[in-house]
């Protein structure tokens, strides 16, 4: 099975400050028909995860444009350009271009 | 909009059977496969089944195996969750997915307790 492995586990960070969460498979995420399968999420307190990212860079509808993604076969980013106090909470990666669909352990967003 | 409301969750005994329902809305419901993944406080979602969109084919977490049955009701739009032997490791707010996992339920609680 694909292993996800985030850095860091929790970042503390400054509002207007930038943040960038790393997400490493244990394998290249290209699936056979050459595209990449994988999503990041964001889990406020209380609430379902909100799908920001998929297919490694696309951004969902409703996302503000202070998210981006980047990555290519095991190595993943999200960056947040200028954090506000709204972007509290869970980050997770997702994969889902091996069977089976797996998570990484999330990095937990603070603010200072 | 796309809603998803699960519902079925609750106080269970160790060793029984519990069974989840997830009522789809919003969209043409028998285009689309649909997963069930439970999240845990300290822990990652789990994925834990997967359905096509007619319901011949299911995958599901080799975690789960043999004690976890996912199905579909298309005619009324609902999706289901049947887990037997249920442990205190199953204890988990359950969600609902559609496929891609852009759209999620709020969750239906199960505390696997005595």
């Amino acid at each position: 099975d694909v292993v996800l492995t985030q850095s860091p586990p929790s970042l503390s960070v400054t509002p207007g400050q930038p943040a960038s969460i790393t997400c490493t498979s244990s394998q290249s995420l290209v699936y056979s028909d050459g595209n990449i399968y994988f999503n990041w999420y964001q889990e406020r307190p209380g609430q379902s995860p909100r799908r920001l990212i998929y297919k490694v860079s696309e951004r969902d509808s409703g996302v503000p444009d202070r998210f981006s993604a980047s990555g290519s076969g095991t190595d993943f980013t999200l960056k947040i350009s200028r954090v506000e106090a709204e972007d509290v909470g869970l980050y997770y990666c997702m994969q889902g271009s091996h069977w089976p669909p797996a998570f990484g352990q999330g990095t937990r967003v603070e603010i200072k | 909009q796309v809603q998803l409301v699960e519902s079925g969750g609750g106080v269970v005994r160790p060793g029984t059977s519990l069974r989840l329902s997830c009522e789809a809305s919003g969209f043409a419901f028998s285009d689309y496969a649909m997963n069930w993944v439970r999240r845990t406080p300290g822990k990652s979602p789990e994925w834990l089944a997967l359905i096509s969109p007619d319901g011949s084919t299911q995958h599901y977490a080799e975690s789960l195996q043999g004690r976890v049955t996912v199905s579909r009701d298309n005619s009324r739009n609902f999706l289901y969750l049947q887990l037997t032997n249920v442990r205190p490791d199953d204890t988990a707010l359950y969600h609902c997915t559609r496929a891609g996992h852009l759209y999620w339920g709020r969750g239906t609680q199960v505390t696997v307790s005595s």
